[in-house]
């Protein structure tokens, strides 16, 4: 099976300032995709980007981009720009191809004023 | 549209009942997740339906657990005999899984159910 691994339990960031979020897999799949969901205190999870492991190009979207580096197994994202409603606990998660979803034990991200 | 609905939002009970917890996915979407999380910890899988086939059930922790889908849509878990250690929250997602196994298919998430077991 497959594993993710959130090594940061908890975080912080200055606003306006930049933090990466890491995270490994385990995997011998070559095809999976990788995403990264926001958990904010109303325990809504929320989409943040996703990433397909045959596609290089790393994904943006707005002030949230990855760095995605496959031979290493290696999905961190980045915030830049931290706002204070960026604070939430993030999960990175996979899927394979045959639609199971394996989440990390996610990371605390906390943004000082 | 409407999203993941999950109710009760809140479910309090004494140990040894029963409880069901209801979710309803997005309109179309094929497949249905559940998953537990306990306090300031990650996702458990729980079991997964897809369309017709045969739901995964591996991750069911104990034959007190059990889940059924009906008509392709609602979704309901089953909890007999609740322990305190049951006490989470429980998390139901969708995905509509077009063009799989090669496209995105990414969750969408209902806003749990918080169980209480006293």
């Amino acid at each position: 099976a497959q594993t993710v691994t959130q090594s940061q339990p908890e975080m912080s960031v200055q606003e306006a300032e930049t933090v990466t979020l890491s995270c490994t897999y385990d995997t011998s799949e070559s095809d999976y995709y990788l995403f990264w969901y926001k958990q904010p205190p109303s325990r809504q999870m929320i989409l943040v980007i996703r990433q397909e492991a045959y596609k290089q190009q790393n994904a943006t979207e707005n002030r949230f981009s990855v760095n995605f580096q496959k031979a290493a197994k290696s999905f961190s994202l980045k915030i830049s720009d931290s706002q204070l409603g960026d604070a939430a606990m993030y999960f990175c998660a996979y899927r394979n191809t045959g639609n199971q979803f394996y989440f990390g034990t996610g990371t605390s991200l906390t943004v000082i004023p | 549209g409407a999203g993941v609905s999950q109710s009760p939002s809140n479910k309090v009970t004494e140990k040894g009942k029963d409880v069901e917890l209801r979710c309803d996915p997005i309109s179309g979407h094929t497949a249905l997740y559940w998953y537990r999380q306990s306090l300031g910890q990650g996702l458990e899988f729980l079991i997964y339906f897809q369309g017709n086939s045969a739901p995964d059930k591996s991750g069911l922790p104990s034959d007190r657990f059990s889940a059924e889908r009906t008509g392709g849509s609602v979704s309901t878990l089953t909890i007999q005999r609740t322990q305190q250690e049951d006490s989470a929250v429980y998390l139901c997602a969708s995905s509509l899984l077009a063009g799989a196994p090669y496209s995105y298919n990414e969750q969408f998430f209902g806003p749990g159910t918080r169980l209480t077991v006293l």
